[in-house]
């Protein structure tokens, strides 16, 4: 069965260390998220991805990086992690339907920044 | 500055009762609504969803009633059952926005026996 998968999925890294979470799917989605959810907050996105070599900024991309070199995989990385960033994050992905895109999501990783 | 809104942080109903959970959105592009359900520990999973062209879809316990003119939709689930106990996200989507959704903050939902 098609799935997408995160890893790891408890993550603890002090302030100031580069941090890389991973994003694989098998679905064969051209379209992959990130968001970070906080209380009060819902999920909000950070980066996206249409496509092999497409990344775009969302709303709350500072101090975010994304890179998609193939289908499968989108990883998020934290240059220089900040206690701001400690949340649950969640990667999902979507067919190319036109506007309408139902969301896979995958279990998050919960990250702790000290 | 938060475009779609969910004012509920909680909602406790028992169970065989139904559940109403509401969400206001405030972009007239938005077109497209769903809702999801999450459980602890697990990603957000697709419940039902509404084109802006519908007032109402069905699917089994779950119904979703959309009102354009109040920017308005609610998710009803008849008869509530503990297993629906989670957490319920409403998200919007424009048709130009290339899959790109916007989330509410969530409704906690607890179905007591």
């Amino acid at each position: 069965d098609a799935e997408i998968t995160q890893s790891p999925r408890h993550k603890i890294t002090e302030t100031g260390r580069q941090v890389t979470l991973a994003c694989h799917q098998t679905w064969n989605h051209n379209n992959m998220f990130w968001y970070r959810q906080d209380l009060g907050h819902g999920l909000r996105l950070i980066h996206y991805s249409y496509g092999v070599q497409d990344t775009n900024k969302g709303e709350v991309s500072d101090g975010y990086s994304v890179s998609r070199s193939n289908t499968e995989d989108l990883p998020l990385t934290l240059e220089s992690a900040a206690s701001s960033q400690t949340s649950v994050y969640f990667c999902a992905s979507s067919e190319s339907r036109g506007g309408y895109n139902e969301q896979f999501f995958g279990p998050g990783t919960r990250l702790t920044v000290l | 500055d938060q475009q779609v809104k969910q004012n509920s942080p909680s909602l406790s109903v028992q169970e065989g009762r139904i559940s109403i959970l509401n969400c206001d959105y405030t972009n007239s592009m938005f077109d497209y609504f769903l809702w999801y359900k999450k459980y602890p520990a697990e990603g957000p999973t697709f419940l039902i969803s509404i084109s802006s062209i519908k007032d109402k879809n069905e699917d089994g316990r779950f119904t979703v009633f959309l009102n354009k003119s109040a920017k308005h939709l609610s998710l009803h689930i008849v008869p509530s059952q503990p297993g629906d106990s989670a957490v319920y996200f409403c998200a919007a989507s424009a048709s130009d926005s290339w899959g790109k959704l916007q989330f509410g903050a969530g409704t906690q939902v607890v179905v007591t026996p």
